[in-house]
């Protein structure tokens, strides 16, 4: 079983609002990942970490900014929310090695009005 | 740039019969391939991992097989069940940089 918490669940929140979606993993991972999903689309890749101090942004632009202080904690952060954001945002991690396994959080699904 | 495809994008059947959904990939220059499975709203299980080096992998009545050179890949269910009903997502990661690239997903729908 995987140990990787995203919190919020769900976040209903009004426009211009600024929020911080928190991912955690307990797996001592370096690798972690956010993606977007839309409703019954395809998961795009936003931003992406290979350890501390490190970010990168994925295959699909994003008004969005992460960090990496900590190994086990990736938050994503929206500085103005706009309806356009409305999306769910899945994190996932993978570790060290050859396997290189990605394990996916539960998601946060955020609606901005 | 990688292309994932999967087909078919929905699928309905009896209980008891066996699943085979596919998935293609345009670049044979992966790392690994995973499936997944997605319940309505939640997010991602891992189900199945193939190495680029392995031809294929199984847990319990799944079983995954890897044809890297035509780029393709199959996920075969055995003996569906209701619980199975799901959408299910296969992946490639690239060789350069580990990103993983989704296809659209196959929903899975067993009728009890």
């Amino acid at each position: 079983e995987a140990d990787i918490y995203q919190t919020p669940r769900y976040l209903v929140i009004g426009t211009g609002k600024k929020i911080t979606l928190e991912c955690s993993q307990t797996m001592g991972h370096d690798k972690m990942y956010w993606y977007q999903q839309d409703p019954g689309m395809e998961l795009h890749l936003i931003h992406y970490s290979y350890g501390v101090n490190s970010t990168e942004k994925g295959d699909l632009s994003s008004e969005s900014t992460v960090s990496r202080i900590r190994t086990e904690h990736f938050p994503l952060t929206l500085e103005s929310a706009r309806p356009s954001h409305t999306s769910q945002y899945l994190c996932a991690s993978s570790g060290t090695g050859f396997i290189n396994e990605q394990f996916f959080g539960p998601g946060t699904r955020l609606t901005v009005l | 740039k990688q292309e994932v495809t999967q087909i078919p994008a929905a699928l309905s059947v009896p209980e008891g019969e066996n699943l085979v959904l596919n998935c293609s990939f345009t670049d044979s220059a992966i790392y690994n391939l995973q499936w997944f499975r997605q319940d309505p709203g939640k997010g991602l299980t891992s189900l199945l991992l193939i190495q680029s080096s392995q031809r294929e992998q199984t847990s319990g009545r799944l079983n995954a097989s890897l044809d890297k050179s035509s780029g393709r890949s199959t996920l075969y269910i055995a003996a569906s069940q209701p619980g199975d009903s799901a959408t299910y997502l296969c992946a490639v990661s690239s060789l350069n940089d580990y990103k993983l690239s989704f296809g659209a997903g196959t929903t899975v729908t067993v009728r009890a």
